[in-house]
């Protein structure tokens, strides 16, 4: 009964395509979070927002990496240039301040 | 540098026992300790929380100990069943440090009838 909804729930891409999925926060939630999650089970935390504004993310070096959070549309998270070391879950989560993060079920991305 | 460490990894009981996950952090300033569960093919939900002014959280067959000296925790899963395994992640954040959340590399029980 998630209500953070997240699209596509698959998404295959070839190396070097570009890769985007999209996330709806709980009503009312104003921060949104982005993990990565491998296929180990390990989260690597992406980048988080309140209110459409960023509040922290990984040093994304490679600058493969963007995400938005636009008033009145959903948060997206777009790799430009997949590799097949970006195959992963991706989880988009969204809280209230200082409560726990509600997780849509998540895209699955694989990049042949 | 792991912040928040889980053991064990991986975790057999019978049902009926008590499983005991645990976990421990490095930074003081962690103010809020949410545990998550995961079923396969599936995404993380919250089961339980604790924040440090209590050292006892109590939710049915699941009770989280804390100790914040140590800056440990534990969860106990009293009268287990086969529906519990699951990974079971610890995490930690800090309230007023725009709200990071981070988790630990989980706890793989398996539930045996």
């Amino acid at each position: 009964n998630s209500k953070v909804i997240q699209t596509p729930r698959y998404l295959v891409k070839g190396q070097g395509q570009k890769a985007k999925m999209r996330c709806i926060p709980e009503k009312g939630h104003p921060v949104v979070f982005w993990y990565q999650q491998n296929k180990n089970n390990e989260f690597k935390f992406l980048i988080n927002f309140q209110n459409q504004e960023v509040l922290q993310q990984i040093d994304m070096t490679e600058k493969r990496f963007s995400a938005e959070c636009p008033s009145n549309s959903p948060c997206s998270l777009e790799i430009q240039s997949s590799e097949a070391g970006d195959s992963a879950l991706y989880l988009c989560a969204s809280s209230l301040q200082g409560q726990a993060p509600l997780f849509g079920e998540g895209t699955r991305l694989s990049v042949l | 540098q792991q912040q928040v460490r889980q053991s064990p990894q991986s975790l057999t009981v019978w049902e009926g026992e008590t499983a005991i996950l645990n976990c421990s952090y490095e930074d003081s300033t962690f103010d809020y300790f949410p545990w998550y569960w995961q079923f396969p093919r599936e995404s993380p939900a919250l089961l339980i929380a604790i924040r440090p002014v209590s050292n006892k959280k109590e939710d049915g067959r699941f009770t989280i100990f804390f100790n914040k000296r140590e800056k440990k925790l534990s969860l106990h899963i009293t009268d287990s069943q086969p529906g519990d395994s699951a990974t079971y992640f610890c995490a930690a954040s800090v309230d007023t440090n725009a709200y990071k959340v981070i988790f630990g590399k989980g706890t793989h029980l398996h539930v045996l009838p």
